[in-house]
């Protein structure tokens, strides 16, 4: 059974740093391109970052680009999020999400987890 | 980068009432369209890619349609399980998707 599995949110400050992972498992985690998504509380959902399968490729949305690092390790079957500088609008629900080998559609999704950015 | 604008951003209607959600993008993305299915406190749910095709499982009350900048998303005969948001997401331009804003498809 496919789960993906993130951790690491919480509350942080502006300006503070928080750094997400999502634990894969149940399929070849190497084999596939990863995704972050977000969903700001009662808002709807926006791509955030786009991981290739081995890790060369990677992708920004404007609104996080030069702020957020997405990497993995395939050894631990690991996808990460490395948040800095982070903002009010940055707090939201982020979901890890693999990118199916087919057409790259977000088959399988994560529970998410919760950051606020809050003084 | 291509805009994705649902409409309605809400919608009543009764079970078994048949029901359309509208997706238009601000370019012309072919049939790249995916549509998610989102219910309170849960993470997304495919439903249909490539504009028409059902992802393996979903019922076939639902059905999607259009290409080019215009996109429809079909339920026959709603059901009490069909109660949530639904997104439609563009990957025309992947990997850097973009979604619809969403339309709350509620009971009345």
């Amino acid at each position: 059974e496919v789960q993906l599995v993130e951790s690491g949110g919480g509350l942080v400050q502006p300006g503070g740093s928080l750094r997400l992972s999502c634990a894969a498992s149940g399929f070849t985690f190497s084999s596939y391109e990863m995704n972050w998504v977000r969903q700001a509380p009662g808002k709807g959902l926006e791509w955030v970052s786009y991981i290739s399968s081995s890790g060369s490729t990677i992708y920004y949305a404007d609104s996080v680009k030069g702020r957020f690092t997405i990497s993995r390790d395939n050894a631990k079957n690991s996808l990460y999020l490395q948040m800095n500088s982070l903002r009010a609008e940055d707090t939201a629900v982020y979901y890890c999400a693999r990118a199916d080998s087919v057409a790259g559609l977000f088959d399988y999704w994560g529970q998410g987890t919760l950051v606020t950015v809050s003084s | 980068a291509i805009r994705m604008t649902q409409s309605p951003s809400s919608l009543s209607a009764s079970t078994g009432d048949r029901v359309t959600i509208t997706c238009r993008a601000s370019q012309g993305i072919s049939s790249y369209l995916a549509w998610y299915q989102q219910k309170p406190g849960k993470a997304p749910k495919l439903l249909i890619y490539a504009a028409s095709t059902l992802q393996s499982g979903v019922p076939s009350r639902f059905s999607g349609s259009g290409s080019g900048t215009d996109f429809t998303l079909t339920i026959s005969c709603l059901q009490s399980e069909d109660f949530a948001t639904y997104y439609c997401q563009q990957y025309y331009s992947y990997p850097m998707y973009t979604f619809g804003q969403g339309t709350k498809l509620e009971i009345k």
